[in-house]
């Protein structure tokens, strides 16, 4: 248990859904992060919120879009996704980047 | 632009022996240097971190790595594998003045024999 909680754990959705993605940290980190894992490729950044403001965007396509609502949650928000877009996404959180807590992960299957 | 870099897809060994999984890292300034675990179907864990001090860095499960400045390196180690340490370890760098993105390296999947 890292004190970083995804939920689901597991998502099947169709190309026409919206479907939405969450995390909580209640390790009172000031960063929060969006990685994707697909088969064969590196961990890919998607987004960096640091103090609840977006830092990074890795040129994700606009069908994720992420949300901070606060310093305890992260949402990544799914509409119109392509098959190709199925993965491992894995949210992270860091006090000052000294080290990134992950959570287990949600596996998206886009059919 | 920060990059990591781990040489090795695969790497295998008898359980006993010893093990070294590489990495090398490019960075413009002073490196933070990470090294996670990863078991199936699961997020990535924190095995040790180097930021500054002594070059070799003990970290969880027996785990150690050495930081090397003029080679740009931070190897894993461990003196015995266990079956259990099979898994995918991943490297990472964070510059200390870049914000707080961490890059990660591609992966490599150890395997230990028993």
């Amino acid at each position: 248990e890292t004190g970083v909680t995804q939920t689901p754990r597991h998502l099947v959705m169709g190309m026409t859904n919206k479907k939405s993605l969450k995390c909580e940290q209640h390790l009172g980190h000031n960063a929060m992060y969006w990685y994707k894992q697909s088969a064969k490729k590196p961990l890919e950044l998607m987004f960096v919120y640091s103090l609840e403001e977006r830092v990074e965007n890795n040129s994700v396509p606009s069908r994720f879009s992420p949300e901070c609502p606060n310093s305890s949650h992260l949402f990544l928000h799914l509409h119109t996704l392509q098959p190709e877009d199925s993965a491992l996404y894995l949210c992270a959180s860091s006090q000052e980047g000294m080290k990134a807590f992950f959570g287990q992960g949600t596996r998206l299957t886009v059919v | 632009a920060q990059s990591v870099a781990q040489p090795e897809d695969q790497v295998k060994v008898a359980e006993g022996n010893p093990l070294t999984v590489k990495c090398t890292y490019s960075v413009s300034g002073n490196p933070y240097l990470f090294w996670y675990v990863q078991y199936p179907n699961r997020g990535l864990q924190f095995l040790l971190k180097y930021i500054t001090g002594d070059n070799l860095v003990k970290g969880s499960y027996g785990f150690e790595a050495e930081f090397n400045k003029s080679q740009t390196s931070f190897h894993l180690k461990k003196p015995s594998a266990l079956v259990s340490d099979s898994a995918l370890y991943f490297c990472a760098v964070r510059e200390w003045d870049y914000g707080q993105n961490f890059v990660f390296g591609p992966g490599t999947r150890l395997s230990v024999l028993p």
